[in-house]
C-alpha cells in the first residue's frame, strides 16, 4: 500500500519564477492538504482539496494556487516566487475532509535564490 | 498569534527513562489534539490523538494527557528508545467550526541518549 508520494524532492528556483509541486495521496484517500514548513516552525496550512475543488484556505496569498485531478492527485503552484517562499512543502492526505488524522508525504524542499 | 505552543525546542532523555513533551494552547474551541513525529527528510508521522471529551489516551509506550482547564497536553513515552529521537509536533483542531483545520506547534526535538 503506497503512502503519500511527492515530487520533486528538491527544487531550486530564482525570484519571480513559477513552480509546480506534485502529490499523490495514500490509496483510498480522497482529500489532499498542502502545508508550508519554514525552518524551525511547524507546518502552516495552505489549502485543502476535495472533489477537485479548494475547500479550505489558510492565510496565504493568491500566488499560491492548486489543483486536484480525478484520480485525487494534486498540484501546488506558486507564482512570482519570493525569497521567503523557501521552505519544505508538505502534502497530506486523509480519508475525508472532516478526518483530522492526516498522512504526510516526505515533502519537497524549495529553495528560492 | 501562536495558538499552539511547544515551549521546549529540545529535550534530552536517557534511554529507558520517561520522555515528557509538553504543549499549550490558547483557543478553547480546540476539541481534538494530535501528536506527530518527524524524522529528518521524512514527512510527519501520526503518533496518537485525543478528543477533548477524554483526559487520557494510551497506545503502547505512548500516552497523551489532556488538561482542558489548563489548556495543556503532554505526551509521555515510556520507556524511551533510541528510535524515538525525532522532532515531535503537537497539533490541534477546532472540529467542524474550523473546517477541521490543524494548527501546529513549532515542535520539540527529542534526543534519546544511550
Amino acid at each position: 500500500d503506497a503512502g503519500v508520494t511527492q515530487s520533486p524532492t528538491h527544487l531550486i528556483k530564482t525570484r519571480g519564477q513559477q513552480v509546480t509541486l506534485r502529490c499523490s495521496p495514500k490509496s483510498g484517500h480522497d482529500t489532499v492538504s498542502w502545508y508550508q514548513q519554514a525552518l524551525g516552525q511547524g507546518p502552516q496550512f495552505i489549502f485543502q482539496y476535495y472533489e477537485e475543488e479548494e475547500r479550505q484556505r489558510g492565510n496565504f496569498p493568491d500566488r499560491f494556487s492548486g489543483h486536484q485531478f480525478p484520480n485525487y492527485s494534486s498540484e501546488l503552484n506558486v507564482n512570482a516566487l519570493l525569497l521567503g517562499d523557501s521552505a519544505l512543502y508538505l502534502c497530506a492526505s486523509s480519508l475525508t475532509p472532516g478526518y483530522e488524522t492526516q498522512y504526510f508525504g516526505p515533502g519537497t524542499r524549495l529553495l528560492v535564490l | 498569534d501562536q495558538q499552539v505552543k511547544q515551549n521546549s525546542p529540545s529535550l534530552s532523555v536517557q534511554e529507558g527513562r520517561i520522555s515528557i513533551l509538553n504543549c499549550d494552547y490558547t483557543n478553547s474551541m480546540f476539541d481534538y489534539f494530535l501528536w506527530y513525529k518527524k524524522y529528518p527528510a521524512e514527512g510527519p508521522t501520526f503518533l496518537i490523538s485525543i478528543s477533548s471529551i477524554k483526559d487520557k489516551n494510551e497506545d503502547g509506550r505512548f500516552t497523551v494527557f489532556l488538561n482542558k482547564s489548563a489548556k495543556h497536553l503532554s505526551l509521555h513515552i515510556v520507556p524511551s528508545q533510541p528510535g524515538d529521537s525525532a522532532v515531535y509536533f503537537c497539533a490541534a483542531s477546532g472540529g467542524v467550526d474550523s473546517n477541521y483545520q490543524l494548527i501546529w506547534g513549532a515542535g520539540t526535538k527529542l534526543i534519546i541518549k544511550p
